[in-house]
């Protein structure tokens, strides 16, 4: 079975800080892929990235970079810079790679940027 | 944005009542499914659909059913509304296999 944990319940920093958020997954798989998605206070949920396991480079867009170490199974997203309008629940999540393609999600990293 | 429409948005419903909940595509995507999201549990897997008349059990599907009669539609169904199914119900979508899944507005849920 598959898993994500997220073991930061809740993250508070002051705007323009950096803050990391931790994703550790656990799969059977060789080949997989992991998602980050996004869920402001308005409820909607966002996707933001797609990474696969062959891939380890470090991904950035803007302000959002992603950190993926398949030796220590981790998946981790910094936002630089951080703004009011970054304040959101983060999900990592891991699509089953055959059977019904689901997504396991992890439960979810509440950040709060204080103006 | 993708084409996903949920409905109702919200919704109160007393115990032992049948609630159906709508999704509805325009993207034509072969994958549907079901999720429930509740404080620390992030989403759990309801049910899914792989195809029209094509479904299948997620990991919290007891008082749940669902139908697809129609690639665009995907129903779900408590038999008999209970206090433990007041959450927020998602729909989400997708293609094929490692492609993102894209969801809906939420259905918010409250069985009183």
């Amino acid at each position: 079975a598959q898993k994500v944990t997220q073991a930061q319940t809740e993250i508070s920093v002051v705007e323009k800080e950096d803050v990391t958020l931790d994703c550790v997954y656990e799969t059977r798989d060789t080949t997989y892929y992991l998602f980050w998605y996004k869920q402001p206070p308005s409820g909607e949920l966002v996707f933001l990235i797609r990474r696969n396991s062959f891939d380890e480079q470090n991904e950035i867009s803007g302000r959002y970079s992603w950190n993926f170490q398949k030796s220590t199974s981790s998946f981790n997203f910094t936002i630089t810079a951080s703004q009011v309008v970054d304040s959101a629940v983060y999900f990592c999540a891991l699509p089953e790679i055959t059977g019904r393609r689901a997504l396991t999600f992890g439960s979810g990293t509440r950040l709060q940027v204080q103006p | 944005d993708a084409g996903i429409t949920q409905s109702p948005r919200h919704k109160v419903t007393e115990t032992g009542t049948p609630v159906t909940l709508r999704c509805h595509q325009t993207e034509n995507h072969r994958y549907m499914y079901w999720y429930r999201q509740d404080p620390g549990h992030g989403l759990r897997l309801i049910h899914y659909s792989y195809g029209v008349k094509d479904t299948d059990k997620g990991e919290v599907s007891d008082g749940y059913s669902v139908s697809r009669s129609k690639t665009e539609d995907f129903l779900l169904t408590l038999e008999s509304a209970t206090s433990s199914q007041t959450s927020v119900y998602f729909c989400a979508i997708s293609e094929k296999q490692n492609t993102e899944a894209f969801f809906g507005q939420g259905t918010r849920l409250t069985v009183v």
